[in-house]
């Protein structure tokens, strides 16, 4: 199947200092990906919807600048937490598909665990 | 927007048992529902999917049932063994072009007892 990559996989940085995450498609070109977050024991919240050379969609209540993302191409997309405080401790899974059809299956990375102290 | 629940939020099998996860979704025009399979620190993993033109699909010892007119879809596993023991989400999502995100339930730990 295919196969997305997330780095770093863990991630601890000081409260105020900014963090980027990677994702790769490794074997296809995605279309479109989009970044989630979970936090413990809970369910995979949405945060946006990045298509390639375009800005991302955010949704409700996720400030678009404190999350940057940026997908410059079609293998890559990255995520940077500006700014980062604690209450941003969370784990951050990335998700990628090929092609417009919203059917194809979402690929989702291994996730990456950010830690703010 | 869409509005997914999921029950129960645990469940505990006896191992050979079946087990019976429910969802139900509140946008009528949601016609994509997937199920996923996450272990413990790992990414979620697509386990089987039913799109609304269907009412059942099979996978081996995976099920999938969905009533539209009722707005919710289910997920069984039969024979249960101890390496289906994780979390599973379900969730829908609409082919609008435009609206093709997907909405997680809150999840359900299945632990399989040996």
């Amino acid at each position: 199947g295919a196969v997305v990559s997330q780095h770093p996989s863990r991630v601890i940085c000081k409260s105020g200092t900014s963090v980027k995450i990677e994702c790769r498609s490794l074997d296809f070109q995605a279309t479109t990906m989009f970044w989630y977050r979970q936090f413990p024991k809970q369910s995979l919240m949405l945060m946006a919807t990045s298509n390639e050379g375009s800005k991302a969609t955010y949704e409700q209540g996720v400030e678009k600048d404190k999350f940057l993302i940026n997908h410059a191409s079609l293998t890559l997309s990255t995520l940077t937490v500006t700014s980062a405080h604690p209450e941003d401790s969370s784990f951050y899974i990335c998700s990628a598909r090929s092609g417009d059809n919203p059917y194809n299956e979402q690929f989702f990375g291994p996730g990456t665990r950010l830690t703010v102290l | 927007g869409e509005n997914v629940e999921q029950h129960p939020s645990t469940l505990s099998v006896q191992e050979g048992d079946s087990a019976v996860i429910k969802c139900t979704y509140s946008d009528s025009a949601s016609n994509y529902f997937p199920w996923y399979k996450q272990e413990l620190g790992k990414r979620p993993q697509l386990i089987i999917d039913i799109r609304s033109n269907v009412g059942e699909k099979k996978d081996q010892r995976i099920a999938v049932t969905l009533n539209k007119t009722a707005k919710h879809f289910s997920l069984h596993i039969t024979e249960t063994q101890p390496e289906d023991s994780a979390v599973y989400f379900c969730a829908a999502s609409s082919s609008n072009f435009g609206n093709e995100k997907l909405t997680f339930g809150t999840g359900t730990r299945l632990t399989i007892i040996p």
